[in-house]
């Protein structure tokens, strides 16, 4: 199984500015990475798929980045509504694996 | 648009078995896509269970194999999730999903578009 490890565990950002989280596959994937995102009661949503592919009505402040073993989602002037948990999966492996999440918080 | 929601018994007792329903809507199931089930918990994450290929052919998490069936309600859009012998290890808020697809040929089983709300289930004694 692949693990994937996501970097920070929080991130303290205001509004405006850029947030920058990590992901660290144990294996390579090639560009199988996606990000979702989650919001409180809520299921997550696709952000980015295949590394760096927006998904459908996804905004162009989310950019994806990397290959292999290291991948970055960078928010541009993040909102309000951008605050949540962000997870990282990989899709290369039989066995698709989650990582544990960043938290993006109000600073 | 596609919207997917889960349905089914919110408490179970050890050793029962979890069915869980996901009803969709806005496309028929059996006309394309994987379909497929995740579980969430504070100490795992999120977990890929299994899917069904439109065409009915399953894939499982391999440490659920033999615990685990995903199929289609037979004459209705629902697919469901059944996980026999359950502990409170299973305890999670439980997704329905639709795997993503990037043209005709092109389509994942563990990589999902759209998703259900969320049901939560909790194996208690």
């Amino acid at each position: 199984e692949i693990v994937m490890t996501q970097s920070p565990a929080t991130q303290s950002v205001s509004p405006g500015e850029a947030a920058t989280l990590s992901c660290r596959a144990s294996q390579s994937v090639s560009s199988k990475l996606a990000w979702y995102q989650q919001k409180p009661g809520q299921a997550p949503r696709l952000l980015i798929y295949d590394a760096s592919s927006r998904a459908t009505g996804i905004p162009a402040r989310f950019s994806g980045s990397g290959s292999g073993t290291e991948f970055t989602l960078t928010i541009s002037g993040l909102q309000s509504e951008d605050f949540g948990i962000y997870y990282c999966q990989q899709y290369n492996n039989w066995l698709g694996t989650f990582g544990q999440g960043t938290k993006v918080e109000i600073k | 648009q596609v919207q997917l929601q889960e349905s089914g018994p919110g408490l179970l007792k050890p050793s029962e078995t979890l069915s869980l329903t996901c009803n969709v809507s806005g496309y028929s199931i059996r006309s394309g896509f994987y379909w497929g089930w995740i579980r969430q918990t504070p100490g795992k994450g999120l977990e890929w269970l299994g899917s069904i290929w439109h065409s009915g052919s399953t894939y499982y998490r391999p440490s659920l194999v033999g615990r685990v069936n995903i199929g289609f309600h037979m004459s209705t859009n629902h697919f469901f999730l059944e996980l026999k012998s359950v502990t409170a290890a299973d305890t999670a808020v439980y997704y329905c999903a639709r795997g993503l697809c990037l043209g005709t040929a092109d389509c994942y089983k563990d990589l999902f578009d759209t998703w259900g709300q969320g049901a939560l289930v909790t194996v208690s004694s």
